[in-house]
């Protein structure tokens, strides 16, 4: 069993559509969890980082992690179509870790 | 955000021959960079993680005198592939630990095809 799992999709929704991003972890050692996005071909960017369970909002994206289920999630509202990327889950044990552990990645697009 | 870049964006040698990739941090000092490896369509797996004048520590399974990492300053570090062969292909990406904020900022990536 992989310690993060994300659905790798693809996943396509029209333009405006809520989008709900998942991964499932198994380590209940991780306390910081982070989601990047990355398109072609380029590296990840970070999008969203919370510590322990909880929301957080960013604009459009708002992380949700429920540390007992082991289980976080990123909502994208108002999809639009320059969201279309792939979307990695990442956790560490501590601030500054020395490791990441990613998810799959999910490829979403966005059409207009 | 803090930027890295990588040197080059992409590069194809024939089998045998070693290949240098450079990742420079330009507008921070990262006291620890990261070497991850990607296959298509999925995720990146960490290959090792150096500190600057120290040598790299290798995640298992990863071959030290093969992938060679030198971190020489705290704005460079370089991952060389020697005697590359064709399953060495793949897209390398390194990353930087921003001294005092605790996130990793990614460089853009190396596509290496080997022939």
């Amino acid at each position: 069993q992989k310690e993060v799992e994300q659905d790798p999709g693809p996943l396509s929704v029209p333009e405006g559509a809520i989008v709900s991003l998942n991964c499932t972890y198994s380590n209940s050692a991780f306390q910081y969890f982070m989601w990047y996005r990355q398109y072609s071909r380029k590296g990840p960017e970070l999008l969203m980082y919370t510590y322990s369970s909880g929301n957080k909002e960013d604009g459009r994206f708002t992380a949700q992690v429920d540390k007992s289920s082991k289980y976080i999630s990123l909502f994208i509202r108002d999809s639009q179509p320059s969201d279309s990327a792939t979307y990695l889950c990442a956790m560490s044990w501590y601030q500054g870790a020395q490791k990441l552990v990613f998810g799959q990645g999910t490829r979403l697009t966005i059409n207009p | 955000g803090a930027v890295v870049s990588q040197h080059p964006s992409r590069v194809i040698c024939k089998s045998g021959t070693s290949v240098k990739i450079e990742c420079r941090s330009l507008d921070f000092q990262a006291t620890t960079m990261f070497w991850y490896r990607q296959f298509p369509k999925q995720s990146l797996m960490l290959m090792a993680t150096s500190n600057e004048g120290s040598k790299a520590t290798y995640e298992q399974g990863v071959e030290k005198d093969k992938f060679l990492i030198n971190h020489a300053s705290l704005t460079l570090s370089t991952l060389t592939v020697t005697s590359a062969h064709p399953e060495d292909s793949s897209f390398y990406i390194c990353s930087g630990l921003n001294r005092g904020l605790y996130e990793q900022y990614f460089g853009p990536g190396t596509r290496l095809t080997v022939t």
